[in-house]
């Protein structure tokens, strides 16, 4: 019963790397966000997308980049690690569309745990 | 300036008692939706309950319930007779209905419960 899906649950990268994270969501859902979380700060959104190969700025963009060929796969880019993006990372997805009820909210994926050394 | 505020980082409750998490909003939006996720260990966010803000009765799910004091802006969970697996980080989290199709929420920096035996 998985509906949003984070590739991996751990991650250990080493600075400079370019590194990709992957979340696949089967619910046909238009908006996918990825945030970034870190202890005290909460969630931050990073990027997020409503569309195929649509994209917008979150609050925190820079040092990320995000690609969204398929309407089903969201991924987050790390052009160059840096041990300062060392977080856990959270994949979500969402209707689109003002008319949609309020009380729909996330669905989560299960997160990324990065640690870049 | 902060929509979502969640002064309490930690809280400790003994098992079987009743605990409350404190959440706070800002908005000036009148037709906005509530929700609360908990985070455990695993690093999956779970959704709880919702509360729209125009719903007269306070939101009830099982064990949880939602104390919401609209003048005040105020959304507190209370979880009743605590249990060890309660023991998560918990959020607080809103979407305003002129925040646009993207219906993207807004997230307080959460707060850590542990449940003692």
């Amino acid at each position: 019963d998985v509906k949003v899906t984070q590739s991996s649950r751990y991650l250990v990268k080493r600075t400079g790397e370019k590194v990709f994270l992957e979340c696949v969501q089967d619910m046909d859902h238009e908006n996918m966000f990825w945030y970034r979380q870190d202890p005290g700060l909460g969630l931050r959104l990073i990027y997020f997308s409503y569309d195929v190969k649509m994209k917008e700025k979150g609050d925190i963009p820079e040092g990320y980049s995000v690609s969204r060929e398929k309407k089903e796969r969201f991924s987050l880019i790390l052009e160059s690690a840096s041990t300062n993006q060392t977080s856990m990372y959270l994949c979500a997805s969402s209707l689109y569309g003002q008319e949609t009820p309020l009380r729909y909210g996330y669905t989560f994926g299960s997160g990324t745990r990065l640690t870049v050394v | 300036a902060q929509k979502i505020t969640q002064t309490q980082p930690g809280m400790f409750v003994q098992e079987k008692e009743a605990v409350t998490l404190d959440c706070t909003y800002d908005t000036s939006d009148q037709s906005y939706g509530l929700f609360w996720y908990k985070q455990p260990s695993s690093g999956e966010m779970i959704f709880l309950i919702y509360q729209g803000s125009y719903d007269e009765q306070n939101a009830t799910e099982g064990r949880y319930s939602l104390n919401f004091q609209k003048a005040r802006k105020s959304a507190n969970l209370v979880i009743s007779a605590s249990q060890l697996g309660d023991s998560a980080m918990y959020f607080c989290a809103m979407r305003e209905r002129r925040g646009g199709a993207t219906n993207k929420l807004i997230f307080g920096t959460g707060t850590l419960l542990a449940v003692q035996p």
